[in-house]
């Protein structure tokens, strides 16, 4: 079983839509992470929180808002998305606030469509 | 700079043959390595890691790795592979110095019966 939580598993919005993408870990883990996945490629890094600050921000366009309300929980707001944003979004956390030196803890995913 | 190369898109093995998925890397500081699985429909989990140590890594599932500096290699073995074996498979390396993670563009694994 997966400790990092992330819903719904599924999304289809529409261009002008609002919607948020959700993620839970109860591992005490210190970082957490937004990644973007296309098909048969590895995950594209987006966002890092550690301790429950922004520490980096990919240069992702601001249609993608996240926001880590505590050190459980991880939110991706969406708005105004282009299909070409149609992709698995994925969670995933770490004890060590740096993705480069040890295990990353994933969820199953979002798969969003946008229409 | 760091990058990744999985040598092999794609590698077709019958079932309880053994495989090899290959990886090499490049840095020009001491870094951390890395396997991950991921099973369709689902997100990445971590097989195996080499950060210090014994250049031989054992895994889950029975996967192993081994590190070898001079070659800048790090590749991912499996003496009898299973069907469930079948998976996008990533090879990622990192940086104390930066604490970025490079991906390795993903091998896929199809275990045939």
């Amino acid at each position: 079983d997966t400790e990092v939580t992330q819903t719904p598993k599924h999304l289809v919005m529409g261009m002008t839509n609002k919607k948020s993408l959700k993620c839970e870990q109860h591992m005490g883990h210190r970082a957490m992470y937004w990644y973007k996945q296309k098909a048969k490629k590895p995950p594209e890094l987006m966002f890092v929180y550690s301790y429950e600050k922004l520490s980096i921000n990919e240069s992702v366009p601001s249609r993608f808002s996240p926001e880590c309300p505590n050190s459980s929980l991880l939110n991706l707001h969406l708005h105004a998305l282009q299909p070409e944003d149609s992709a698995l979004y994925l969670c995933a956390s770490s004890q060590e606030g740096r993705e480069g030196i040890g295990e990353l803890f994933f969820g199953e995913g979002s798969r969003l469509t946008v229409l | 700079a760091q990058s990744v190369t999985q040598l092999d898109s794609q590698v077709p093995v019958f079932e309880e043959a053994p495989v090899e998925l290959r990886c090499n890397y490049s840095s020009s500081v001491s870094v951390y390595l890395f396997w991950y699985v991921q099973y369709p429909n689902q997100g990445l989990q971590l097989l195996l890691k080499y950060l210090s140590g014994s250049t031989l890594v054992k895994g889950i599932n029975g996967f192993e790795a081994e590190f070898n500096k001079s070659q800048t290699s790090f590749h991912l073995r499996k003496p009898s592979v299973h069907i469930s074996d079948t998976a996008e498979y990533f090879c990622a390396v990192g940086s104390s110095n930066t604490g970025k993670l490079i991906f390795g563009q993903g091998t896929t694994l199809q275990v045939k019966p």
